[in-house]
């Protein structure tokens, strides 16, 4: 059974800092790996979908890693801001299956 | 492109009544959609999957006479809370995967639902 784990739980950080959040995943079969942003009472808006065969994907300030082999998943934002401030999720599509497994999410604070 | 949009953002109602919450896609055809529920701190849980034009399928635990699905075509899909108790209340979420690979799984913005 696929099992998705995001460390940490919680970051908080200053502004204008470069940091790293951690996705891992139990099976390496996956189809591809998608990292979500939530703010609060609202849904969840993708930031960066890569696929099983690519190693990064990139979007303004953000770069997301994928080491299928190694379970490993990072996503990198740079010069961060106040408004980075969310819970960011991960989430792994099985190879063969439709459903998402996502990660439990790290509450990302950027104070002024 | 690959919208979702889910109505209403925010219900209350009473116990004993039951609320329909909506699902569409804007700008593309989904055959499946899937329902999601979301306690406070914690991350999703799946409810069940929608399929166009046949029977949901749900997760184990989840009541399929509470939770009614209907797909009834390729851009909408509802769920309606039957009989709600007030620990129905929750923030629920649809998401759908547009055709091919550019984009993954899209998110509706939410329902946070509260019976009363």
């Amino acid at each position: 059974k696929q099992e998705v784990t995001q460390i940490p739980a919680a970051l908080s950080v200053p502004e204008g800092e470069n940091l790293v959040l951690n996705c891992s995943f139990t099976d390496s079969a996956i189809y591809n790996l998608q990292w979500f942003r939530q703010d609060p009472g609202k849904g969840l808006t993708s930031l960066l979908l890569i696929q099983s065969s690519q190693r990064e994907q990139t979007s303004g300030r953000l770069n997301a890693s994928l080491d299928k082999s190694s379970g490993r998943s990072t996503l990198y934002i740079a010069a961060s801001q106040p408004g980075d401030s969310a819970t960011y999720l991960c989430a792994v599509k099985p190879g063969g299956s439709e459903k998402l497994v996502f990660g439990k999410g790290t509450k990302l604070t950027v104070n002024p | 492109g690959a919208v979702v949009s889910q109505h209403p953002s925010r219900v209350i109602c009473k116990s004993g009544t039951s609320v329909k919450i909506e699902c569409r896609s804007l700008d593309f055809q989904a055959t499946t959609m899937f329902w999601y529920r979301q306690f406070p701190k914690q991350s999703l849980m799946l409810m069940a999957t929608s399929n166009e034009g046949s029977k949901a399928t749900y997760e184990q635990g989840v009541e399929k006479d509470k939770f009614l699905i209907n797909h009834a075509s390729l851009t909408l899909s509802t769920l309606t809370v039957t009989s709600a108790h007030p620990e129905d209340s929750s923030f629920y979420i649809c998401s759908a995967h547009p055709p091919g690979t550019t984009y993954g799984y899209t998110f509706g913005s939410g329902t946070r639902l509260t019976v009363v």
